[in-house]
């Protein structure tokens, strides 16, 4: 069935450093793709979006990549700050059909 | 946004009883759904929700465990039945506020713990 693979599943910077956690999906008809970050105690929030005839997009600090040919897609923070520290999720969609989710990044950033 | 809102927010129960989760939306939506959450892991899809229809489950979920309830398009139930300490999770509503694009918003989750 589909599937998104997240790397890596847990990953500790330095503030002011950056991060940056790579997805893969299997499904060729994906056509959306969302990062939503998950601080303790809390639902997941989306926090940056891609749609497959775009291949980069960036809001402030945060980016995302998208390589439909691979199938590869990415996000990226610049100058981390100790409030970056959460779990990270990516997810693939063909519209509003199943979101699936990845695996998870747990992201440390040290002050 | 939307303000989603999740009763109970946490939850100690025992093994074999019932628990009935409620989530309210400030807005009408179209699409709800319940997703299921294991300690340290990812986002899992139970079922999605319709108002008017019954909801469609994902493999491995079955009704009989799993009764959801969409009475109008602002409020939607789901209820774990007979529970076991396998059922600890954490369980998230979830919405699309524009029909199906895909982006979904959240309710902060009811972390369920079965003894």
């Amino acid at each position: 069935g589909e599937n998104v693979e997240q790397h890596p599943s847990t990953l500790s910077v330095q503030e002011g450093d950056s991060a940056v956690i790579k997805c893969t999906y299997s499904d060729s008809a994906s056509n959306y793709f969302p990062w939503y970050k998950q601080e303790l105690g809390k639902g997941p929030q989306l926090i940056i979006d891609i749609r497959s005839n775009v291949g980069e997009k960036k809001d402030q600090r945060i980016a995302v990549t998208l390589n439909k040919t691979a199938k590869h897609f990415s996000l990226h923070i610049t100058e981390t700050q100790p409030e970056d520290s959460a779990v990270y999720f990516c997810a693939a969609s063909r519209g509003g059909f199943k979101t699936i989710f990845g695996a998870g990044t747990r992201l440390f950033v040290k002050a | 946004s939307a303000v989603i809102s999740q009763k109970p927010s946490r939850d100690i129960c025992q093994r074999g009883t019932s628990l009935t989760i409620q989530c309210q939306v400030d807005s009408q939506v179209t699409m709800m759904f319940w997703y299921r959450q294991q300690p340290g892991q990812s986002l899992t899809l139970i079922a999605t929700a319709n108002q008017g229809s019954e909801a469609t489950y994902e493999s491995g979920f079955v009704i009989d465990k799993f009764p959801i309830s969409r009475p109008n398009l602002t409020f939607s139930t789901l209820t774990v039945s007979n529970m076991s300490p396998e059922d600890s999770s954490i369980y998230l509503c979830s919405v699309d506020l524009q029909g199906s694009t895909g982006e979904l918003f959240f309710g902060e989750g009811s972390r369920l713990t079965v003894l």
